[in-house]
């Protein structure tokens, strides 16, 4: 158990429409990421947030947006739904220090979307 | 773009064997960590090991790292069938936000 949920975890949905798919972080952490995991593949980075601002984003269009609330739960938001975005999409929330120094990301369960 | 590469692609060993499990990258990192999972779903966070160190232990984890080949590797000893899953490399580089991984090492453990 990492301490971080998502939901919903199956969904479907039809070429076209919009989805949005939930974190909820580990308590005491302020930084999410966002990936996209295709079948046989590795995760693929999104974006990610610190407190509540995108700092980082990986190669996804502007259809990808996200947000972070100020109690570290955080939403992804995936407009205009291609087949392509049928995926396995996982959270992971860490703890961002100080320093910068960056430890431990620690995923959900994951969302498995499914677009016809 | 994916940085880690395991090697083998897929293992298959038998109960009580060692599986070992390699990870190229291709710049430098703050720290590479290990990740399991099982049939699809969420990753399991491993081990972390930064760049300034050599070698760690978890269990019946062991993971080396050597910046200079830019090369890790996982060994899991007398493996079990619970083991069995795919088994993912991440490196978090100094100048990102990402982890970058690979696509993974699918180990089958057999009684």
């Amino acid at each position: 158990e990492t301490g971080v949920t998502q939901s919903p975890t199956h969904l479907i949905k039809t070429r076209g429409q919009q989805v949005t798919l939930r974190c909820s972080s580990q308590s005491g952490h302020n930084t999410v990421s966002w990936y996209q995991q295709a079948l046989g593949q590795g995760p693929q980075f999104i974006f990610q947030y610190y407190r509540e601002e995108e700092n980082g984003r990986g190669n996804f269009p502007p259809r990808f947006s996200g947000l972070q609330f100020p109690n570290y739960s955080s939403e992804l938001n995936v407009n205009a739904l291609e087949l392509d975005d049928s995926a396995l999409y996982l959270c992971a929330s860490s703890l961002l220090g100080l320093a910068g120094v960056r430890e431990t990301q620690y995923f959900g369960p994951g969302t498995r979307l499914l677009v016809l | 773009s994916q940085q880690g590469e395991e090697d083998p692609q897929a293992l298959s060993i038998q109960e009580g064997e060692n599986a070992t499990m390699n990870c190229s990258y291709k710049t430098s990192i703050n720290n590479l960590q290990w990740y399991r999972q099982n049939s699809g779903r969420g990753l399991v966070h491993l081990i972390l090991i930064r760049s300034n160190e050599r070698e760690k232990h978890s269990g019946r984890l062991r993971v080396t790292l050597d910046t200079s080949k830019k090369s890790s590797s996982l060994l899991i000893t007398a493996s079990r069938a619970a083991d069995t899953a795919s088994y993912f490399c991440a490196t978090d580089e100094y100048s990102g936000y990402a982890l970058n991984f690979g696509k993974g090492t699918s180990l089958l453990v057999t009684p």
